[in-house]
């Protein structure tokens, strides 16, 4: 299994608060993705990293930002969080060191309620 | 259109019986990946198999096969002798492109089976 793991798991908050989500990774894969996962929709690319610094907008990505400081971290802030933000997300990761491979592999998950 | 097809939202099937799970793709693509995932209860998504566009052979991981057929665009999930352990969601999902760099992967809506014993 991929070394992946996400903080906080689950969090409560109240819109209008900003909230970050941490994906960190021991696996030195070079891209990294945050899906958010809703009922009938299966999951949606909110943004993904190709590197150090370099991030791109996925198809869900208004309202959302990230970072990435170091190859093994990747941020997800919601500035300003809304209830429409209720939702379950999956940080993944693919491209493993000196090479590529095809499948992207999943984080626990976090669980996020906004009131 | 939708990119990637689950038509049966719900499947029930018999322990140790075999069962597919449907899944049809769109895209222009010559070169593209299909993917399975289950998602049990507890929430988090397990990879469980891979086939490539140009791969001439369906895949197999254990008691999971691939069912390609390439000219219908569909990629069947089959699960031979159901267990119990098997109860989960599953979601097809596609690469477009050619493997290696950004991976952008399309996600169906899921078909959730559920092993009767």
């Amino acid at each position: 299994d991929a070394g992946i793991t996400q903080s906080p798991r689950h969090k409560v908050t109240e819109t209008g608060t900003p909230v970050t989500l941490r994906c960190h990774q021991t696996e030195n894969h070079r891209y990294m993705y945050w899906y958010r996962q809703d009922p009938g929709h299966g999951l949606r690319l909110i943004h993904y990293s190709y590197g150090v610094k370099d991030t791109d907008k996925g198809e869900v990505s208004d309202g959302y930002s990230v970072s990435r400081s170091k190859t093994e971290d990747f941020l997800l802030t919601l500035e300003s969080a809304t209830s429409s933000q209720t939702s379950v997300y999956f940080c993944a990761i693919s491209g493993v060191a000196g090479g590529e491979t095809d499948t992207q592999y999943f984080g626990p998950g976090t669980r996020l309620t906004v009131l | 259109a939708q990119k990637i097809t689950q038509t049966q939202p719900g499947m029930f099937v018999q322990e140790k019986e075999a069962v597919t799970l449907d899944c049809t793709y769109d895209t222009s693509d010559q070169s593209y990946g299909l993917f399975w995932y289950k998602q049990p209860s507890s929430g988090e998504m397990i990879f469980l198999i891979y086939q490539g566009s140009y791969d001439e052979q369906n895949a197999t991981e254990g008691r999971y096969s691939l069912n390609f057929q390439k000219a219908r665009k569909s990629a069947n999930l089959v699960i031979s002798a159901s267990q119990l352990g098997d109860s989960a969601m599953y979601f097809c999902a596609m690469r477009e492109g050619p493997p290696g760099g950004y991976q952008k992967v399309t996600f169906g809506t899921g078909t959730k089976l559920q092993v009767i014993p």
